[in-house]
């Protein structure tokens, strides 16, 4: 099994543009999920998916959009592109439910804005 | 945005020493995992809990859920090398979501 598969893995953008970011996974997972990394801050939830069409914010959402068209997708864009989106990003999914059985994350996109 | 606290922030420990690090909060969670993340890569779930005071383990690697729900605890036992790596407490109190915490990074020294 592929797991959690995020493309692409490196980008350099310049300020102003814009990009999305795809995260596809094959376990048949219901939630889906967008985290940045930093240093020193760990995981911050950007947007997340419960279901096919719905997203909702996470924790820092703003400068970003994301889609779930199809179930097994889960794309995060960037409309203008600032330095401070610089980082780590991670898509993450999981089944959901109750009783958590935690998240399957992809190898992440390491994203500089110049 | 909840806070995790783990501590501590890094480690430095010579091969074969045991480890041990935590992971507390000011609120309750139903749900305790860890994870590892190694070096360009994204985070593996080491060991999952559901139940306070729980003890599981995974090998060398042992964690509880803390009685009081607000903390969590990993060991690990007789270090080796490619333990190192970054591990992160995650967190869930009936929502969709985990809150992660800001991780313990491990050097291993042979």
């Amino acid at each position: 099994n592929a797991g959690v598969t995020q493309t692409p893995k490196f980008r350099v953008l310049k300020t102003g543009q814009s990009m999305t970011l795809l995260c596809a996974q094959d376990m048949n997972h219901e939630y889906m999920y967008w985290y940045r990394q930093d240093p020193g801050m760990g995981l911050r939830l950007i947007h997340y998916s419960v279901g096919e069409g719905t997203t909702a914010k996470g924790e820092v959402p703003d400068g970003y959009n994301v889609s779930r068209l199809k179930k097994q997708n889960f794309l995060l864009g960037l409309e203008s592109a600032a330095p401070s989106q610089t980082s780590v990003y991670f898509c993450a999914s999981s089944y959901g439910g109750i009783e958590q059985r935690g998240y399957t994350f992809g190898s992440g996109t390491r994203l500089t804005v110049v | 945005g909840q806070q995790l606290n783990q501590s501590p922030q890094s480690m430095f420990i010579q091969e074969g020493e045991d480890v041990s690090m935590n992971c507390t909060s000011s609120s309750i969670f139903n749900t305790w995992l860890w994870y590892k993340q190694d070096p360009g890569e994204g985070p593996v779930l080491l060991i999952a809990l559901y139940k306070a005071g729980e003890l599981t383990s995974n090998g060398r690697l042992t964690a509880q859920f803390g009685i009081t729900r607000k903390d969590s605890f990993l060991n690990i036992s007789a270090s080796i090398p490619s333990d190192v790596g970054i591990y992160f407490c995650a967190g869930q109190r009936g929502s969709n979501q985990f809150y992660f915490g800001t991780g313990t990074s491990l050097t291993v020294i042979p």
